[in-house]
């Protein structure tokens, strides 16, 4: 059971947009930045977003970030079949003083 | 450009000690302003964060709770490199072990390119 609650899967067709929620609370989220993640089979997960909504050089702005009170949010519009992978929020937990990440969203492009 | 190295086996016997190490390229270990930190990631669990540790006119380490009793995390200036000891491993131990540099709230921007550790008689 993960600190940080994210759905399992999510999909939608090429050229749409997603979201993708990030659920926790005070102790973390709600006092902390928050990170997302892209995670291809055989490779290194990916920085996607930083400090809740900045995104790293060469991330396009396809990819975007919010926070709000204990929940975020990864959008992705335009979505492209190289979109599809999984992915994570990560934070800090002020109360276990550790890292904590989501158990990851599976997004499928139909 | 800064890169990490992973080193280690990728074949650990259970009740043993897994041990991996980074090797840092383009950064220091013993940077005042970023941290250094183990991830693991299972089908089963997907990513873990596992523990970090950083450089503040001091050497600190954070872990996670599910491991705490069995992990340490050890910067090495002399190779600039930092390293995992997990203890009394388990086939539930059996991922792929990645290391990373930042924080991750803030983001950890550069990882290493993993390594499948089986836990295995």
């Amino acid at each position: 059971q993960s600190v940080l609650t994210q759905p399992p899967s999510v999909s939608a067709a090429p050229g749409q947009k997603v979201t993708i929620s990030c659920s926790g609370s005070s102790s973390n989220i709600g006092n902390k930045y928050v990170s997302w993640y892209q995670h291809l089979p055989g490779t290194a997960p990916k920085l996607l977003i930083y400090d809740n909504n900045k995104r790293p050089s060469g991330i396009p702005d396809r990819f975007s970030g919010s926070k709000s009170g204990t929940s975020a949010t990864l959008g992705i519009t335009g979505l492209q079949t190289g979109d599809e992978a999984d992915y994570y929020c990560g934070t800090w937990d002020s109360s276990l003083s550790a890292g904590v990440f989501g158990g990851g969203t599976k997004l499928t492009v139909l | 450009q800064v890169q990490l190295q992973q080193s280690g086996p990728g074949l650990v016997k259970p009740s043993q000690t897994l041990s991996l190490t980074c090797a840092i390229s383009g950064d220091s270990v013993s940077t005042n302003s970023g941290a250094w930190n183990w991830i693991r990631q299972s089908p089963s669990r997907g990513l873990e964060w596992l523990g970090r540790t950083h450089y503040r006119s001091k050497w600190y380490n954070d872990y996670a709770v599910s491991v705490k009793s069995r992990i340490t995390i050890n910067p090495d200036t002399s190779k600039n490199q930092f390293s995992l000891q997990l203890n009394s491993v388990t086939p539930e131990d059996t991922a792929v072990y990645y290391c990373a540099r930042g924080f991750v709230d803030r983001g950890m921007d550069v990882w290493g390119q993993g390594t499948t550790v089986t836990v295995s008689s």
